[in-house]
């Protein structure tokens, strides 16, 4: 069973387009999150929804806009894309650690999307 | 502002020797730290992570990280590298164990016969 699964794995399309990538976990967290690892390999918060509310946006461009339908689903709708879009975003999930204190357990991380835009 | 940095963008080690990969963090508030490994065209599979309990973390394929506070360190160690190992390896923290992952950028574990 896969427990973070993203749809598509590969995504290539021109400048202007307007893409999603679909992102379902079934690990039964209630947060969930979206990351861009550029061409060199760095990785960058994007977003992150607990229970369907927002609670990250790391200045990212409104062009970018995550819709959460439910607990175990986080999209990402990318409109106007541009050449700098290109990248792998990755969706990941977590949950509340134990002890009550607002910590979070580690994130499981999906296989990823490469977005080539041309 | 809190951040992660590992230093050395490659390391290549031959096959049966030590891994060491570094990685210092700067966090103003308590942090969890995590290291994980990327595959090749794969996501990120967690290795280990320390969330304030015992300072000497053991992980998955052989891999321990040691929590040092006085040197903001968290370095990844396997005493002994297998051809499996070459990967990417991502040192993270979480400061404060709250939900923000912030990455380094990475280190290239190279892996030769």
């Amino acid at each position: 069973d896969t427990a973070v699964s993203q749809t598509p794995k590969y995504l290539v399309t021109q400048m202007g387009n307007d893409k999603s990538i679909k992102c379902e976990q079934n690990l039964g967290h209630d947060t969930m999150y979206w990351y861009k690892q550029d061409s060199k390999k760095f990785l960058k918060i994007m977003f992150s929804y607990n229970n369907k509310e927002l609670i990250i946006n790391e200045t990212v461009p409104n062009r970018f806009s995550p819709k959460s339908p439910d607990k175990a689903h986080l999209n990402l709708h990318i409109n106007s894309l541009e050449l700098g879009d290109s990248a792998v975003y990755f969706c990941a999930s977590s949950s509340r650690g134990d002890d009550g204190g607002g910590r979070y357990n580690e994130q499981f991380f999906g296989p990823g999307t490469r977005l080539t835009v041309l | 502002a809190q951040s992660v940095t590992q230093l050395g963008s490659h390391v290549s080690v031959s096959e049966g020797a030590l891994v060491l990969l570094r990685c210092n963090y700067s966090s103003s508030v308590p942090p969890y730290l995590f290291w994980y490994v990327q595959y090749p065209n794969q996501g990120l599979q967690l290795l280990l992570k320390y969330t304030s309990a015992a300072t000497l973390v053991k992980g998955i394929n052989g891999f321990e990280a040691e929590f040092k506070k006085s040197e903001t360190s968290f370095h990844l160690t396997k005493p002994s590298a297998h051809m499996s190992d070459a990967a990417e390896y991502f040192c993270a923290v979480s400061p404060g164990g709250y939900n923000k992952l912030i990455f380094g950028a990475g280190t290239r574990l190279a892996v030769h016969p």
